[in-house]
């Protein structure tokens, strides 16, 4: 079934460690994103890509890098958790033609 | 770039009421205004959207209506029931370029 999937679903680690949050999309969307969200709260645009070797940084990118090797796979790298960085991660997708946005069913990452 | 704001932060009705959620958005050349329900612990869903060449589009008991000169886009939900109690988040966009309003949580009391 054509989706949008995140691994992991739920994540704990320390300070200081490095992590990779994966998104991968089965619907042949050109377009994804990434966002930070608080739970119920604002979407917090990190970074998004136009397609393979396209990469762009949102408002909130400055801690963390992507890359976008394969058109169906879009990591997120925090190379140095911080408490702050203690969140939801949503991954979305879309394509250059269509406007609507899909998303990943989230990461939720605590940084003890 | 652009800007939306979307008003109340929250909005509690009796079930059977209208609820009604507001935003405005500042780019004029933002051309697709969707509107996104997100239940607690899932991820966000469309509900409906609307372009900038219609004024108002429907289904059932949700309802948008675009104000292009104002800059601004509501949406109605009517007859609310308890599974209508979520966070609704409004965006503008321009060529996937999307920006998305604060989030309202409404809540439908039986």
């Amino acid at each position: 079934e054509a989706d949008i999937y995140q691994t992991p679903r739920y994540l704990v680690i320390g300070t200081g460690k490095k992590i990779t949050l994966e998104c991968s999309q089965t619907m042949g969307h050109d377009k994804m994103y990434w966002y930070q969200q608080d739970p119920g709260m604002e979407l917090h645009l990190i970074h998004y890509s136009y397609g393979v070797n396209s990469t762009e940084k949102g408002d909130l990118s400055s801690e963390s890098t992507v890359s976008r090797i394969r058109t169906e796979h879009f990591p997120l790298t925090l190379e140095s958790a911080r408490p702050s960085h203690t969140s939801q991660y949503l991954c979305a997708s879309t394509t250059l033609a269509r406007s609507e946005q899909f998303f990943g069913p989230g990461t939720r990452l605590t940084v003890l | 770039g652009e800007n939306v704001e979307q008003h109340p932060s929250t909005l509690s009705v009796q079930e059977g009421d209208s609820a009604v959620i507001k935003c405005t958005y500042s780019d004029s050349a933002s051309n697709y205004f969707p509107w996104y329900k997100q239940e607690l612990g899932k991820r966000p869903q469309l509900i409906i959207d609307i372009r900038s060449n219609v004024g108002e589009k429907k289904d059932q008991r949700i309802a948008v209506t675009l104000n292009k000169t104002a800059k601004h886009f509501s949406l109605h939900i009517t007859e609310t029931q308890p599974e209508d109690s979520a966070v609704y988040f409004c965006a503008a966009s321009m060529n996937n370029d999307m920006r998305f309003g604060a989030g309202t949580r409404l809540t439908v009391k039986p």
